[in-house]
């Protein structure tokens, strides 16, 4: 089945600072991945998208390119602020048998401090 | 994009009573999900709301614990039964605009607590 395997976290930085959360997943077929982001007591927004191999998809200084090869998604952001402080789930969804759905990693709790 | 707006934001229950959460979207979207988040959890998918139809429960959830119902394409309503302090989660409402969009939006969330 498709599963979506996330950095533990929780990651803590000093704001500036370079951040790689990574993400590796199994799909059958070519799925589409997201990155979500969830800001302390709010629902999910979505940060970025790649659709096929190669994509990079990025926002708010966030980028992250999707490596077939080594079935990867990994956010990166070269300098984080303390605003960037929330939770990070990488996400799937693989059209086909099991039809829509988006299926989640365990997310990644960032803290960036000053 | 799809502005997602959930009723109530948040509520505390008594074991053994029910809650109707509501999901209404500001357009119209070919599919509408519920989902639950337990405390410092990742998401589960409780089921897909099917307009006119009897929702497709994901395993581990039934129809009798998670009635749901959508009349039309912008609105969605779940109904947590028999509350026990175990449903005590964020349950968020989501939705597919377009299939040849892909994009999921996700609303803001219920937060419950049941005592």
């Amino acid at each position: 089945g498709n599963s979506v395997t996330q950095m533990e976290g929780p990651v803590t930085l000093s704001e500036e600072a370079f951040l790689t959360i990574n993400c590796t997943y199994t799909a059958t077929g070519y799925p589409s991945l997201f990155w979500y982001v969830q800001y302390p007591g709010e629902g999910l927004q979505l940060l970025l998208k790649a659709t096929k191999a190669d994509d990079k998809g990025s926002n708010k200084g966030f980028e992250a390119t999707y490596r077939k090869e080594t079935t990867s998604f990994h956010l990166e952001k070269g300098s984080v602020q303390v605003s960037d402080s929330a939770v990070y789930f990488c996400a799937l969804r693989a059209w086909g048998s099991t039809a829509s759905k988006l299926t989640f990693g365990t997310g990644t709790r960032l803290q960036v401090t000053l | 994009s799809a502005v997602i707006s959930q009723k109530p934001s948040r509520d505390i229950c008594q074991r053994g009573t029910s809650l109707t959460i509501q999901c209404q979207v500001d357009s119209q979207v070919t599919m509408m999900f519920w989902y639950r988040q337990q405390p410092g959890q990742s998401l589960t998918l409780i089921a897909t709301a099917n307009q006119g139809s009897e929702a497709t429960y994901e395993s581990g959830f039934v129809i009798d614990k998670f009635p749901i119902s959508r009349p039309n394409l912008t609105f969605s309503t779940l109904t947590v039964s028999n509350m026990s302090p175990e449903d005590s989660s964020i349950y968020l409402c989501s939705v597919v605009m377009d299939i040849s969009q892909e994009t999921q939006y996700f609303g803001p969330g219920t937060r419950l607590l049941v005592l």
